[in-house]
């Protein structure tokens, strides 16, 4: 089946800093979604992109869609404590109606 | 309003019970979906109802049996699980099966004695 690689595995940032994530894969998605998981809950949605080159912003999260349909990546501006987590990225092959998880980024943020 | 409801939160079961996960949602989601996730790992697709027909299993053995009896409700019944089969059961709903975006429901935390 279709693998997205998605980085950093994990990561420690300051509170305050700006974080990255991406994801890649060799197959062309037509749907990338961003979802951030607590301990012990169920995904949230974050961010939903449908178009390649697209740029979304929510709050301080902005996603793009890569030119290529290959990749996706996520930024976190101004990180605070709340944004502590696993973040997965997840897409849409074309000619699939499931979705392709990544493997998640835990994001640790030091008040 | 974009809530999944789950119930219950935790389940502690021994091999030979039988016990029901029950998920909810009113937003007219006509899709909806069974997702098993272990530790530090994605989300695994086990089940996709689109309008209460069962459309996709993916090879989940049968003592995972899902029921949809209307458009909000989704049903997992479980009967003689593994220990392995401890994990964190998720519900999602989308749109139809067209919509990628999923809503997920906060999960039934599983632990099979």
């Amino acid at each position: 089946g279709q693998q997205l690689n998605q980085s950093p595995q994990s990561m420690f940032i300051q509170e305050g800093e700006d974080v990255s994530m991406n994801c890649t894969s060799s197959s062309i998605f037509n749907t990338w979604l961003w979802y951030k998981q607590d301990p012990g809950e169920g995904p949230v949605l974050l961010i939903a992109l449908y178009k390649a080159g697209e740029l979304t912003s929510n709050g301080r999260l902005t996603a793009q869609f890569g030119i290529t349909r290959k990749d996706s990546f996520l930024n976190i501006s101004a990180s605070i404590p709340s944004d502590v987590g696993i973040y997965f990225c997840a897409g849409q092959v074309a000619g699939s109606y499931q979705l392709t998880f990544g493997k998640g980024t835990k994001l640790s943020v030091i008040p | 309003d974009t809530e999944v409801t789950q119930t219950p939160k935790h389940l502690v079961m021994g091999m030979t019970n039988k016990k029901s996960l029950k998920c909810e949602q009113h937003m007219g989601h006509r899709a909806m979906y069974w997702y098993k996730q272990k530790a530090k790992k994605p989300p695994e697709l086990m089940f996709v109802y689109s309008y209460e027909k069962l459309s996709i299993n993916e090879s989940v053995p049968s003592r995972f049996s899902p029921e949809c009896p209307n458009s909000s409700l989704l049903n997992l019944h479980l009967h003689a699980l593994q220990p392995e089969d401890s994990a964190l059961y998720l519900c999602a709903s989308s749109l139809d099966r067209r919509s990628y975006e999923q809503y997920f429901g906060p999960g039934t935390r599983l632990t099979v004695t």
